[in-house]
């Protein structure tokens, strides 16, 4: 079983529409990152965040870790053709130095 | 962040040979970490190389499989070896960065993906 469980492992819509994708665990993290990976390229980091109940926004997408650091959301709104890939959570344990990954979600934009 | 490449970015080799990949990183890095990403799947980690010391391997990989060196603090080197058709993945190198407020995180090559035939 993987330590961070993402929802959903697809997810497809159409141009103009929202989405959210959850990472949730029963463990507590010093840190949460949420990359995205387009075919054939490495991850790339879109945000960190550190502080329990944080909203950090870039853009279109609203990031958030929950009260407890336990768990995270992204939510895109208005998707784009341009937003299309494969979105990975990762967590960082309290005194831990290793990423944890969740299982990714594979975002398709329809235009 | 820093600026990480890879080499080879792509490669097809033949059962029961070995290859090496090179991660060069544009400043000087303490940890640099080796990830293998299966078709359709997440990052595993492999091992954690660091600067002077073995490499530290994660439950599943073995350093006579995947030998790791890092001669310094700006490159290292993953070989796959005795390759097999399930050797074949995208291997990704990652280093340690350093953002705003202190906080550490990791960032990636491009990586190089492998097909065993």
């Amino acid at each position: 079983t993987q330590l961070l469980e993402q929802s959903p492992q697809f997810l497809s819509i159409q141009e103009g529409e929202n989405l959210t994708v959850y990472c949730n665990s029963s463990s507590v993290f010093s840190s949460l990152q949420w990359y995205r990976q387009e075919p054939g390229e490495g991850p790339v980091l879109l945000v960190t965040v550190v502080t329990g109940g944080e909203v950090k926004k870039l853009k279109r997408l609203t990031f958030q870790f929950g009260d407890a650091r336990k768990d995270s959301s992204l939510h895109i709104t208005a998707a784009q053709p341009g937003d299309t890939g494969l979105y990975l959570c990762a967590g960082r344990k309290v005194n831990d130095y290793k990423l944890s990954f969740g299982a990714g979600t594979t975002v398709t934009v329809r235009a | 962040s820093a600026v990480i490449s890879q080499k080879p970015s792509r490669d097809i080799c033949q059962r029961g040979t070995s290859l090496t990949i090179q991660c060069q990183v544009d400043s000087q890095v303490t940890m640099m970490f080796w990830y293998r990403q299966q078709p359709g799947q997440s990052l595993t980690l492999i091992a954690t190389a660091n600067q002077g010391s073995e490499a530290t391997y994660e439950s599943g990989f073995v350093i006579d499989k995947f030998p790791i060196s890092r001669p310094n603090l700006t490159f290292s080197t993953l070989t796959v070896s005795n390759m097999s058709p399930e050797d074949s993945s995208i291997y990704l190198c990652s280093v340690e960065g350093r953002q705003g407020r202190g906080t550490d995180t990791q960032y990636f090559g491009p990586g190089t993906r492998l097909t065993v035939l």
